[in-house]
């Protein structure tokens, strides 16, 4: 199976920052990586697919890059209503395998 | 309004079961691949299967095989997980997530989970 380790688990950041999420594979998942972010109680929403294809009706403030391994998630200027929890997700190969989450919370 | 709609969750003691349900409306159902995730209070989310458009083509995690079964209509726009020997540990809310496909100058390419349902929750304990 392939690992997905987000990093970092959790982060706090004020309005208007720059906020910058990694997820690494344990072996090479080309661009087969999504984005996602839950807000609490609420199901999750996908933000990027691809790697670094914006989900459309997405803020053009959210981000995506990379592939084969190394991937980042990136916030340009954060917002109140970003503050919520992200996983990355690769679906290059069975059993699809989400990160652990990355906590977003208020400084 | 475009939607995925879980019911049949609910409390069952271990060794029990249970069939969920997703309903799709305003949701283009039946081309696409469609797939259960579940999520235990405060963890992570965590796949659980996938079923092509057709229902010939089924994957399941390691932990689930054996136990759940994944299925689909698509004359009824609707997704079900038949979950038989319950544990504690399957304590969660499931969801049901559609996959979707671009098209790029390589061809079409799936990807998943552009839609989500709402979640139903599932409690195992005696």
């Amino acid at each position: 199976d392939i690992q997905m380790t987000q990093s970092p688990s959790s982060l706090s950041a004020s309005v208007g920052e720059r906020v910058t999420i990694t997820c690494r594979a344990s072996q090479d998942v080309r661009n087969d990586l999504g984005w996602f972010q839950q807000k609490p109680g609420k199901a999750p929403k996908r933000l990027i697919y691809a790697a670094s294809s914006l989900q459309s009706g997405v803020p053009s403030r959210f981000s995506g890059s990379g592939s084969g391994t190394e991937f980042t998630l990136t916030i340009s200027s954060l917002q109140p209503e970003d503050f919520a929890t992200y996983y990355c997700l690769q679906h290059n190969s069975y059993p699809r395998t989400f990160g652990q989450g990355t906590k977003v919370e208020i400084k | 309004e475009a939607q995925l709609a879980e019911s049949g969750g609910g409390l069952v003691q271990p060794g029990g079961s249970l069939r969920l349900s997703c309903a799709a409306s305003g949701v283009t159902f039946s081309p696409f691949n469609m797939n259960w995730v579940r999520q235990a209070p405060g963890k992570g989310l965590e796949w659980l299967a996938s079923i092509s458009s057709s229902g010939s083509t089924i994957q399941y995690a390691d932990f689930v095989k054996g136990r759940f079964t994944i299925s689909r209509d698509n004359a009824k726009n609707s997704l079900y997980l038949q979950l038989d020997s319950l544990r504690a540990e399957d304590t969660a809310t499931y969801y049901c997530a559609r996959d979707s496909y671009y098209f790029d100058s390589s061809g079409y390419h799936g990807v998943p989970f552009d839609y989500w349902g709402q979640g139903t929750l599932v409690t195992v304990s005696s």
